[in-house]
């Protein structure tokens, strides 16, 4: 078993849907959990961090960590179809910058 | 001006050759990094250096030998190349280990090895 589990999806929705990208993971030492957006042929860029459980909100992003639950979302408002991209969820406990990948899920939004 | 930098971004080439990727980054960051991304998406870090002191050796075969001659820049070296080792190589930067912003990465835009 992987130690971070995400659905590659593809997943493919309309213009304005609101999205739900989850992961799950079994290292209950993680601590630190980010979202990164990797458009085609292009490098990982963060777009979302969180210490420890709790939500955070940034515009039309908000992800959401549930420690007990060993699980992590990244929901996206009003998807546009520049949303369309793969999204990795990354995480790691204290060790020196090891991040800790799932697979990405790979995202289309139609207009 | 690109933060992190790979020279070069395709690497075709045959089995058994040796080749070098190169990483640079201008960010001022302590510690740099080698990911792999294999065709399924899966990322997963090699190496680690922070100030060129090696801090992260991840289950890489001997073929790989990262150097860092400085902290702004970290070289990727592979020899006798096999047909597996075909992937995206990305390498990325952060600030440094600590914690909090410190564990921001920025990724370069990956060097694509075919190997034939």
């Amino acid at each position: 078993q992987k130690e971070v589990e995400q659905d590659p999806g593809p997943l493919s929705v309309p213009e304005g849907a609101i999205v739900s990208l989850n992961c799950t993971y079994s290292n209950s030492a993680f601590q630190y959990f980010m979202w990164y957006r990797q458009y085609s042929r292009k490098g990982p860029e963060l777009l979302m961090y969180t210490y420890s459980s709790g939500n955070k909100e940034d515009g039309r992003f908000t992800a959401q960590v549930d420690k007990s639950s060993k699980y992590i979302s990244l929901f996206i408002r009003d998807s546009q179809p520049s949303d369309s991209a793969t999204y990795l969820c990354a995480m790691k406990g204290t060790s020196y910058g090891k991040l800790t990948f799932g697979q990405g899920t790979i995202l289309t939004v139609h207009p | 001006d690109t933060a992190v930098s790979q020279t070069p971004k395709y690497l075709v080439t045959q089995m058994g050759n040796d080749k070098s990727i190169k990483c640079e980054q201008n960010l001022g960051h302590d510690t740099m990094y080698w990911y792999k991304q294999d065709s399924k998406k899966f990322l997963k870090i090699m190496f680690s250096y922070n100030n060129k002191e090696l801090i992260i050796n991840e289950t890489v075969p001997n073929r790989f030998s990262p150097k860092s001659p400085d902290k702004a820049h970290l070289n990727l070296h592979i020899n006798s190349l096999e047909l597996g080792d075909s992937a995206v190589y990305f390498c990325a930067s952060s600030p440094g280990t600590s914690g909090g912003a410190q564990e921001t990465q920025y990724f370069g835009p990956g060097t694509r090895l075919l190997v034939l």
